[in-house]
């Protein structure tokens, strides 16, 4: 099965400011998709951004952005001009293009503090 | 509906006890899937219908759960002489399409489970 690693549990930015959020996963195949989603308190999970591995322009949305590195198969994302609103847990998550393990596969997360 | 609706947003049982959590996708969505999210980590994987059919049942821990869609739309799973150890929150997630994509996945806000 694919891991996928958060080795962050906790990061704070201060308002306005720029922070990178990592995620590294580990997997044998050479087609895949990548996502990063939000929890916030409400425990409903949000999707912010999500990148396919055959593409190499890294996917921006709005202030978030991913920097994609295939080779070292890491998926970090950059939320510029932090907001209140962006505090929550993110969860990196890892998708099979195979029917077996079509499933999610999702980090241990990191939890955002953004501060006033 | 609009979103995926899991029912009850919050079940407290007594060990030993049998509960059904439910969960509504989005209508029209062939994928569904259930998630369980301990305290402090990510989902992680039950199970995955598509359609009517579970098509990876891989990551239900034990016999004592169980999931069903009967219609191909709403999703019961099911967990027998329940312990202590399955509190948590149970997650559910619906996709469009059953084959595996870049499409995102959309969750309910989860059914937090509590056996004391």
């Amino acid at each position: 099965a694919q891991t996928v690693t958060q080795s962050q549990p906790e990061m704070s930015v201060q308002e306005a400011e720029t922070v990178t959020l990592s995620c590294t996963y580990d997997t044998s195949e050479s087609d895949y998709y990548l996502f990063w989603y939000k929890q916030p308190p409400s425990r409903q999970m949000i999707l912010v951004i999500r990148q396919e591995a055959y593409k190499q322009q890294n996917a921006t949305e709005n202030r978030f952005s991913v920097n994609f590195q295939k080779a070292a198969k890491s998926f970090s994302l950059k939320i510029s001009d932090s907001q209140l609103g962006d505090a929550a847990m993110y969860f990196c998550a890892y998708r099979s293009p195979m029917i077996t393990g079509n499933q999610f596969y999702f980090g241990t997360g990191t939890s955002l503090t953004v501060i006033p | 509906g609009a979103g995926v609706s899991q029912t009850p947003s919050n079940k407290v049982t007594e060990k030993g006890k049998y509960v059904e959590l439910r969960c509504d996708p989005i209508s029209g969505h062939t994928a569904l899937y259930w998630y369980r999210q301990s305290l402090g980590q990510g989902p992680e994987f039950l199970i995955y219908f598509q359609g009517t059919g579970a098509a990876d049942d891989s990551g239900l821990p034990n016999d004592r759960f169980f999931a069903v869609r009967p219609e191909g739309s709403v999703s019961t799973l099911k967990i027998q002489r329940t312990e202590r150890g399955d509190s948590a929150v149970y997650l559910c997630a619906s996709s469009l399409l059953s084959r595996p994509t870049g499409e995102e996945a959309f969750f309910g806000q989860g059914t937090r489970l509590t056996v004391v």
